[in-house]
């Protein structure tokens, strides 16, 4: 069965700082990656996706993830977190017409 | 160009009421999805409708939960009657193109179902 584990619930940054968010997925084939954010009382915004080509995609506000096979991951990275970017941000894999989302990570960001 | 829209955008109901959530997709977009994410859990599919089909419905957890997208417009998920357990956010996207993972979805602020 797919599956898409964050294993952090929660971090906490300064801001300026830089940001990684794990994901890592498991799914026989070559999935379909996704980064959503949901800012507080919005709904979730796709921040970038992978479907294939080159592994380093780079998606909107300064995100950018990089897509490892070896080890069935797609990390989020940000280079100079903004107080804005406090959020929860969401992994996702897309298999057939169904999302398959990790438990989200919580992002704090401390001026 | 308006987003997806859901209402309530908060519910507190006791145990065995009905609630009816709606979710208003972007106009012209075909297809459909909701989602519920437990507090703590990962956000999960529930349905996905193409139109006013239900394409997919395996992720509906029991016949307490009915959705309808009459006309192929807005959608609604009723719960009916309510447990503790239907407690969560409930996530409403569409999406305009075939309705296969590579689409865009886009995703509404959610419905805070809350039952005592």
């Amino acid at each position: 069965a797919q599956s898409v584990t964050q294993p952090d619930i929660h971090i906490t940054v300064s801001e300026g700082a830089s940001l990684e968010l794990r994901c890592n997925y498991s799914y026989g084939a070559t999935p379909y990656l996704f980064w959503y954010v949901q800012s507080p009382g919005q709904g979730l915004q796709l921040l970038l996706k992978y479907f294939s080509g080159d592994t380093l995609v780079q998606g909107i506000k300064g995100f950018e993830a990089e897509f490892k096979r070896s080890q069935s991951s797609f990390n989020l990275r940000k280079p100079s977190v903004h107080w804005s970017d406090a959020a929860e941000y969401f992994c996702a894999v897309g298999v057939g017409n169904q999302f398959y989302f990790g438990t989200g990570t919580s992002l704090t960001v401390i001026p | 160009e308006a987003g997806v829209t859901q209402f309530p955008s908060h519910s507190v109901i006791e145990k065995g009421q009905t609630v009816t959530l709606r979710c208003d997709p972007i106009s012209g977009h075909d297809n459909l999805y909701w989602y519920r994410r437990v507090m703590g859990k990962e956000i999960k599919f529930l349905l996905h409708f193409v139109k006013e089909s239900k394409q997919d419905e395996s992720g509906m957890p029991n016949n307490r939960f009915l959705a309808e997208r009459t006309g192929g417009t807005y959608s609604t998920l009723k719960v009916q009657p309510a447990e503790l357990e239907d407690s969560g956010v409930y996530f409403c996207a569409s999406s305009q193109l075939s309705g296969g993972s590579t689409d865009t979805q886009y995703f509404g602020p959610g419905t805070r179902l809350t039952v005592l």
